[in-house]
């Protein structure tokens, strides 16, 4: 298995612009995770979903945040309109089930100028 | 509130020694602990996962034990490798609808001296 795949690798934008990360889980895998790391925060959990449902939102900083799972094997996290303040690694994780191990893709390094 | 802490932030080794991270967590009630290692510039991968039944999980040269009611995690790592140096993050998962909810330390930082 490719392991948990995501795009781009890197996003650098100007304030104000929509931003769109990209990622595809591990085939199979039922929950799928959404966290940023900085190095003020630490790695928080954003969203995450079971099935293609949301089930814990709390993460998501604000409105301009959102997260959509279509299908099983795609999900989008957009930030509209992005600030400085939102620069930081996003990464996707997956696992067979909310508790498993989680996989991690190997992030978006966002930059909004 | 539940926070996870690991003390060092950075540790620095010679090549062969034994050594011991640590994470300790406020609220006991986990559903379990899981490792993770992080190189430069990567995502996470991961190491060991105990759950809250166990004491201690093995793989390889590393040894995870758990004291929930401590609210402690210790990784130790035998023989250390230059490869072993890394990021280690230690994160907690609680009941419930909170399952999918890693919470996470912030990590030791080691580097592995040849």
């Amino acid at each position: 298995d490719a392991g948990v795949i995501q795009s781009p690798r890197h996003e650098v934008t100007e304030m104000g612009q929509e931003v769109t990360l990209r990622c595809k889980p591990i085939s199979g895998h039922n929950s799928l995770f959404w966290y940023r790391q900085t190095m003020m925060r630490g790695l928080e959990l954003l969203i995450y979903f079971n099935n293609n449902v949301p089930i814990d939102d709390s993460g998501m900083p604000e409105d301009r945040f959102s997260a959509k799972m279509p299908n099983a094997s795609f999900s989008t996290l957009k930030i509209q309109p992005s600030e400085p303040r939102d620069s930081a690694v996003y990464f996707c994780a997956s696992s067979l089930n909310s508790a498993d191990t989680q996989y991690f893709g190997p992030g978006t390094r966002l930059t909004v100028l | 509130k539940q926070e996870v802490t690991q003390i060092p932030a950075a540790l620095s080794v010679p090549e062969g020694e034994n050594l011991v991270l640590n994470c300790s967590f406020t609220d006991s009630a986990i559903y379990n602990l899981q490792w993770f290692r992080q190189d430069p510039g990567k995502g996470l991968t991961s190491l060991l996962l105990i759950q809250s039944s166990q004491r201690e999980q093995t793989s390889g040269r590393l040894n995870a034990s758990l004291d929930k009611s401590s609210g402690r995690s210790t990784l130790y790592i035998a023989a250390s490798q230059p490869g072993d140096s890394a990021t280690y993050l230690c994160a907690v998962r609680g009941y419930g609808g909170s399952q999918g909810n890693l919470i996470f330390g912030k990590g030791t930082k080691l580097s592995v001296k040849p």
